[in-house]
């Protein structure tokens, strides 16, 4: 089954310091794989995506993701966090060939809280 | 920068009444996706959308569910006799193409059903 886990429900962190949110996932076949956030009160965003090619990928905001497929994982991170980042982050993940290829299936969401 | 764009940002209606949320893809997007997060759950795909038929559709999005591009520009979602279980933010989500492309996300519509 098609899966995406994000292990932690909040990450909590000093603003200026490193953060990362955890993600792995589950897929028959290559993933394709995208971290979206969510303000309050506003849609999905998108940060980045990973498709193909090199294993770190940068989006926006100074986010940027790695794909280690042997650990099946997707982790968000960034090198030096903002009050502003504070959000709720989702992993998620499309399916090429399991024919659902217009389909995101999405992790639980992590939120995260940036403290001054 | 373009935008999805949905209304009403919040609905709230009856028990068993037809509700029609509506959303406007950006301009150059060919398909279009209606998802929902019941509240404390997971985002959930419902339903795919290109070429004016459905292209892919989850368990959820039974005959009560029907979606429409009237003209070239909205694309809605209909609930012919909402549930109570139907209360949850409804997002649209439109992209450029199916592979390599991310989906772009309306701001949602909380649909209440009372």
């Amino acid at each position: 089954a098609q899966s995406v886990a994000q292990p932690e429900d909040q990450v909590n962190v000093a603003e200026g310091n490193p953060l990362t949110v955890k993600c792995t996932y589950s897929v028959s076949g290559n993933p394709y794989l995208f971290w979206y956030v969510q303000y309050p009160n506003r849609g999905l965003q998108f940060l980045l995506k990973y498709i193909t090619g090199d294993n770190l990928v940068k989006g926006s905001y100074g986010f940027e993701a790695e794909f280690n497929k042997s650990q099946t994982s997707f982790h968000l991170k960034k090198p030096s966090a903002l009050v502003s980042d504070s959000a709720l982050y989702f992993c998620a993940v499309r399916d090429i060939l399991s024919g659902g290829y217009n389909k995101l299936i999405f992790g639980a969401g992590t939120r995260l809280a940036v403290h001054p | 920068e373009p935008e999805v764009t949905q209304t009403p940002s919040h609905q709230v209606t009856q028990m068993g009444q037809e509700v029609i949320l509506r959303c406007v893809p950006i301009s150059n997007h060919l398909y279009f996706y209606w998802y929902r997060q019941i509240l404390g759950q997971k985002v959930e795909f419902l339903v795919s959308f290109y070429n004016n038929e459905i292209s892919e559709k989850s368990e959820i999005f039974d005959d009560q569910f029907s979606v429409e591009r009237p003209d070239g520009s909205n694309f809605t979602l209909k609930i012919r006799s909402t549930k109570l279980e139907d209360s949850a933010m409804y997002f649209c989500a439109s992209s450029e193409r199916q592979l390599n492309t991310e989906a772009f996300f309306g701001q949602g519509t909380r649909l209440t059903v009372v």
